[in-house]
């Protein structure tokens, strides 16, 4: 059964730090994997989507990177601001018609 | 504006009281589905539908139904809420099956007295 974790489940870093957020997965047999922004009380943001043969995606400050074979993607997030305050989600799917598996989250506050 | 959208946005309601929460995209996608969202429990998939009335059930179906008579429509059906069910309830739809980018809906927050 896959099973998705994020590490760390919180963190709190001044405005302008470079930050990398984890995301493991237990079994590497993926057909994508799709980083995900929460606002308090509001939907889902896709901010990044790697499919299984990319080995990352970049979007602006973001960048995501993917190794299937040890169960990992980082986000990376360049020079962090205080909007980028939010809950992080990645997701993982078997296939491309298949539910996504959602990690526990970490949840990042940037202060000035 | 490309958007999923659902209605309404916050539900207080009572048990037994049967309800619907809508949910309707205007990106002509073909997969749509639900999640609910716990905390702890994080995101769990309640129903999807590959399209036009093709179902199926997800990891938590118990106590809901869904329909999809339409394709851009994709409505979330309780007969007979229970208290179990309060949650944050997530409408989602993908571009088309071989790409499967989700979007998802503002959410839907119940709460079942």
């Amino acid at each position: 059964k896959q099973e998705v974790t994020q590490i760390p489940a919180a963190l709190s870093v001044p405005e302008g730090e470079n930050l990398v957020l984890n995301c493991s997965f237990t079994d590497s047999a993926i057909y994508n994997l799709q980083w995900f922004r929460q606002d308090p009380g509001k939907g889902l943001t896709s901010l990044l989507l790697i499919q299984s043969s990319q080995r990352e995606q970049t979007s602006g400050r973001l960048n995501a990177s993917l190794d299937k074979s040890s169960g990992r993607s980082t986000l990376y997030i360049a020079a962090s601001q205080p909007g980028d305050s939010a809950t992080y989600l990645c997701a993982v799917s078997r296939s491309n018609t298949d539910k996504l598996i959602f990690g526990t989250g970490t949840r990042l506050q940037v202060f000035p | 504006e490309a958007q999923v959208t659902q209605n309404p946005r916050y539900l207080i309601t009572v048990t037994g009281k049967k309800l619907t929460v809508t949910c309707s995209q205007n990106m002509n996608h073909e997969y749509m589905s639900w999640y609910r969202q716990d905390p702890g429990l994080g995101l769990r998939q309640i129903y999807y539908s590959m399209n036009v009335e093709v179902t199926d059930k997800g990891d938590v179906p118990e106590g809901y139904k869904v329909s999809r008579k339409e394709k851009r429509n994709f409505p979330l059906i309780l007969e007979s809420p229970s208290p179990n069910q309060t949650s944050l309830y997530f409408c989602a739809s993908s571009l088309d099956r071989g790409y499967n980018e989700q979007f998802f809906g503002p959410g839907t927050r119940l709460t079942v007295l």
